[in-house]
């Protein structure tokens, strides 16, 4: 069975400052992992994502997240962040091979205050 | 660009009416995806399928059966709808070891 943990519910933040978003998964077999973000009333888009390679990636708003093998965990996290960042954030994970099971953590809401 | 179509963007039903959700996609892509979107509860996997007329249970099955009688059609349907199955409805679409792509989803509202 695989399963995706985000710890946090909801992070506040304000304007300018750090954010890391967390994320722990559970998979028997190798695996791809994503980061989504849903602005409000918005549907979903991908943020960035994990195949295989360099563990750490970056997307083009200023996210990166690092795949660590060893505590299982995705973090995501931006150094500097906009009012604009304000949004859910959802970690995925996807098993390669023949299980082809797209599972989501509950999601991140992220508060970016001025 | 991918392109992920759902038949509906609102929907008002009735309780104990069958309900369908129709979702298209346009990439030839293998797997489809029905989740639901609740407040709090993130996405959760209703029912899943990698191959035409092939389907997997998700985490949240009970309620609920699918159709894939072509590979760009994926139904979801509620035999007979409740009060509980009130919410947000999400399809998608992905090929194998690449990201999803979502439709824009269904607010299924049952009264």
């Amino acid at each position: 069975a695989q399963s995706v943990t985000q710890l946090d519910s909801q992070v506040p933040v304000f304007e300018e400052a750090p954010v890391e978003l967390r994320c722990n998964y559970s998979s028997s077999v190798s695996v791809y992992l994503f980061w989504y973000v849903q602005y409000p009333n918005q549907g979903l888009q991908l943020l960035l994502k994990y195949l295989s390679g360099s563990t750490l990636v970056e997307s083009i708003n200023g996210f990166e997240a690092e795949f660590n093998k060893s505590q299982t965990s995705f973090h995501l996290r931006k150094p500097s962040v906009h009012i604009s960042d304000t949004a859910e954030y959802f970690c995925a994970l996807h098993s390669g091979g023949s299980n082809y099971k797209l599972t989501f953590g509950k999601g991140t809401l992220l508060t970016v205050n001025p | 660009d991918v392109k992920v179509t759902q038949s509906s963007r609102y929907l008002v039903k009735r309780t104990g009416e069958k309900v369908f959700l129709e979702c298209v996609q346009d990439m030839d892509h293998e797997n489809m995806f029905w989740y639901r979107q609740d407040p709090g509860l993130g996405l959760r996997l209703i029912y899943f399928s990698y191959d035409v007329k092939m389907k997997e249970k998700g985490d949240i099955p009970e309620g609920y059966s699918v159709s894939r009688e072509k590979k760009e059609r994926f139904s979801l349907i509620l035999e007979s709808a409740s009060t509980n199955q009130t919410s947000m409805y999400l399809c998608a679409t992905t090929d194998m070891n690449t990201e999803a792509f979502f439709g824009q989803g269904t607010r299924l509202t049952v009264v």
